[in-house]
């Protein structure tokens, strides 16, 4: 299968800094990629549709400019927490569809904001 | 209604059993379909994609899909206490590309 890869894969700041998250495809293009977010037992839920040459996509209730998503190329997309605080600590999971629509998801980062 | 709608469970079946798991949608123009496992504390991996009605088989694993019930379907034969995960079911619609996934179902497989 196709293979995404999410840097870093852990993460621990203080309340009010940013973070940046990264996420690569590395044996394919997409011009799209998808970021979600899973807290502890519950299920995904998609924050945002990163397109390559455009702007991000956001779910309701999600704050587009807490959550700045850039999809510098057909390989890269990036999510920046910016101002993070407490609430923010969740596990951020970005994928990535081939050409045959199929997702493949990064290894995940797992955010703790102290 | 949830677009994609699983049995949250807990499903537990014995070692070498057989585990069915069920997921429902709501988007009759769904074009394709896959089933994502995920374990405690990592990211969803696929397993299955199908994308016509019947049968798909891998392994232990086989899908089923039946569009006029609008309804997919995962079995795993022989189920093994490393299946032990929750299974998420996706559907992909006309918005190519994005899956709507449903909220999973966590299964336990006790040896």
């Amino acid at each position: 299968g196709a293979v995404v890869s999410q840097h870093p894969s852990r993460v621990i700041c203080k309340s009010g800094t940013s973070v940046k998250i990264e996420c690569r495809s590395l044996d394919f293009q997409a011009t799209t990629m998808f970021w979600y977010r899973q807290f502890p037992k519950q299920s995904l839920m998609l924050m945002a549709t990163s397109n390559e040459g455009s702007k991000a996509t956001y779910e309701q209730g999600v704050e587009k400019d807490k959550f700045l998503i850039n999809h510098a190329s057909l390989t890269l997309s990036t999510l920046t927490v910016t101002s993070a605080h407490p609430e923010d600590s969740s596990f951020y999971i970005c994928s990535a569809p081939t050409r045959q629509e199929t997702q493949y998801f990064g290894p995940g980062t797992r955010l703790l904001v102290l | 209604q949830k677009e994609v709608e699983q049995n949250s469970g807990p499903l537990s079946v014995p070692e070498g059993a057989i585990a069915s798991l069920n997921c429902t949608y709501s988007d009759r123009v769904s074009q394709s379909f896959f089933w994502y496992r995920q374990y405690s504390g990592k990211s969803p991996e696929l397993i299955m994609s199908i994308y016509s009605n019947g049968d798909k088989e891998d392994g232990r694993f086989t899908a089923q899909l039946n569009k006029a019930s609008q309804y997919v379907s995962l079995l795993i034969r022989d189920s093994q206490p490393s299946d032990s995960a929750t299974y998420l079911c996706a559907v992909n619609g006309t918005n190519a590309g994005k899956s709507t996934f449903g909220d999973g179902t966590t299964l336990t497989v006790k040896p």
